[in-house]
């Protein structure tokens, strides 16, 4: 069973920011929260990854409030090429363990 | 570096044949997973491996096995392929060393399964 929950889908235009919101209510002392992109016909390939408060990188910005029940994925001024599905994951970065994916949310960005 | 190799990238099969797919990492990673992607369903988790000679069980496993029998290489076998196992595979690694960036996956590019 999947430990997160995020939107089907989302819209945007280029430039704007997106939020991308994922619930893990019972997210485990020992798990990190990892973020994916994934293009068609492609792999998923990493953007992120967090334990609390805000992570940033040259890509996306990852906020993670005290309790860790949800985390924000941030994009800013997206472009039509961040069209993708993205994955949010949450699992024990000090342990091998079953890794299982959501569904993902599904970016469209418009001109 | 090549990453995460997987062969083949594409392959049909009659019901009931069987076949082996592969995935190749060098990275040195110590833990591999084989995920299958249908429309509209994600990336489902078939069976991994946390180190030479181990493996377990994920979301799906019914229907296939798998064998790590060099760190390096991860086998997904289907013995009697079903129309149902129709679906874009998966092989992902991840290193076990907290500061390598532990639980971060590197995917493959996929490998395309088709069962007539």
């Amino acid at each position: 069973l999947a430990k997160t929950t995020q939107p089907i889908s989302m819209d945007s235009y280029e430039g704007q920011e997106v939020n991308i919101t994922c619930s893990h209510n019972n997210i485990a002392t020992n798990d990190y929260i990892t973020w994916y992109q994934q293009f068609p016909s492609q792999g998923p390939r990493f953007i992120i990854q967090g334990y609390k408060t805000k992570v940033t990188n040259e890509v996306a910005s990852l906020f993670i409030p005290a309790d860790r029940k949800s985390s924000t994925l941030s994009l800013p001024r997206v472009s039509l090429s961040d069209t993708a599905v993205y994955y949010c994951l949450v699992g024990d970065k000090q342990a091998g363990t079953a890794l299982i994916f959501g569904k993902g949310t599904t970016l469209s960005v418009s001109s | 570096n090549a990453g995460v190799t997987q062969t083949p990238k594409f392959r049909v099969l009659k019901t009931g044949q069987s076949m082996t797919l592969l995935c190749a990492q060098d990275m040195n990673h110590e833990y591999m997973y084989w995920y299958r992607q249908d429309p509209g369903m994600g990336l489902r988790l078939i069976h991994y491996s946390v180190g030479e000679g181990t493996t377990a069980k994920g979301e799906v496993p019914d229907g296939y096995n798998v064998s790590r029998l060099k760190k390096q290489n991860f086998l997904l076998g289907l013995e009697s392929a079903a129309p149902s196992q129709t679906s874009v595979y998966f092989c992902a690694s991840s290193s076990a060393h907290r500061l390598a960036g532990a639980n971060v996956l590197t995917f493959g590019a996929g490998s395309r399964l088709t069962v007539l």
